[in-house]
């Protein structure tokens, strides 16, 4: 099944401490983002990348990370996390990006900062 | 950038009848505008998407119409079904090119049986 993976589903954690949200991808997708959803504020870009070892900036970078090793994995990476990273993140890939093709979301994963 | 605002954001209809999202834009060098369906607990699905050289697209009781002199664009659903309650999002992007999606804030739908 073509799908877009994301784990963990929910994770709650402390300021300061170092996580990673992995996101997979099955469809051979070149192009992979990241996005967070906040209420009112709608789903924001926050890195994508356009093929292997090729990433960019989105409109809310700040605090995050990324890497895009393979291409069906790009992890999110938090080094240190705050209390306003706390927020409902999405995974997701399309062939060639998302002007020109369906973008496939993953299932999301919660994230709590105390 | 481009900005899109969305309207209402929040929308209760009887089932049978129809709910229309409105959605407008800044950059008029957008021209591709896909809709999203986010039901609870899962990512946003595509549902329609227009492009610029197209005023208007149907599929099945979804349609979607688009002016490009105003800068917006509408989703509408017609004989709403309970399965429709979800939110949904309208999103703006320069076809060629684009390396990011702008979205709306999003409609809450509620179809009431």
């Amino acid at each position: 099944e073509a799908q877009v993976t994301q784990n963990p589903r929910y994770l709650i954690t402390v300021t300061g401490k170092k996580l990673t949200v992995t996101c997979s991808q099955n469809m051979n997708h070149e192009y992979m983002s990241w996005y967070r959803q906040d209420p009112g504020l709608g789903l924001r870009q926050i890195y994508y990348s356009m093929n292997v070892e090729v990433t960019d900036k989105g409109d809310v970078p700040e605090g995050y990370k990324v890497s895009r090793k393979e291409k069906r994995n790009f992890p999110l990476i938090l080094e240190s996390p705050s209390p306003n990273q706390t927020s409902l993140y999405f995974c997701a890939s399309s062939p060639l990006g998302p002007g020109r093709e369906t973008q496939y979301f993953g299932p999301g994963t919660r994230l709590l900062v105390l | 950038g481009e900005n899109v605002e969305q309207h209402p954001s929040t929308l209760s209809v009887q089932e049978g009848d129809s709910a229309v999202i409105k959605c407008t834009y800044s950059d008029s060098a957008s021209n591709y505008f896909p809709w999203y369906k986010q039901e609870l607990g899962k990512g946003p699905q595509l549902i329609i998407d227009i492009r610029s050289n197209v005023g208007e697209k149907k599929d099945q009781r979804i349609a979607v119409t688009l002016n490009k002199t105003a800068k917006h664009f509408s989703l509408h659903i017609t004989e709403t079904q309970p399965e429709d309650s979800a939110v949904y999002f309208c999103a703006a992007s320069i076809q060629t090119g684009a390396n990011n999606l702008f979205f709306g804030t999003g409609t809450r739908l509620t179809v009431i049986p």
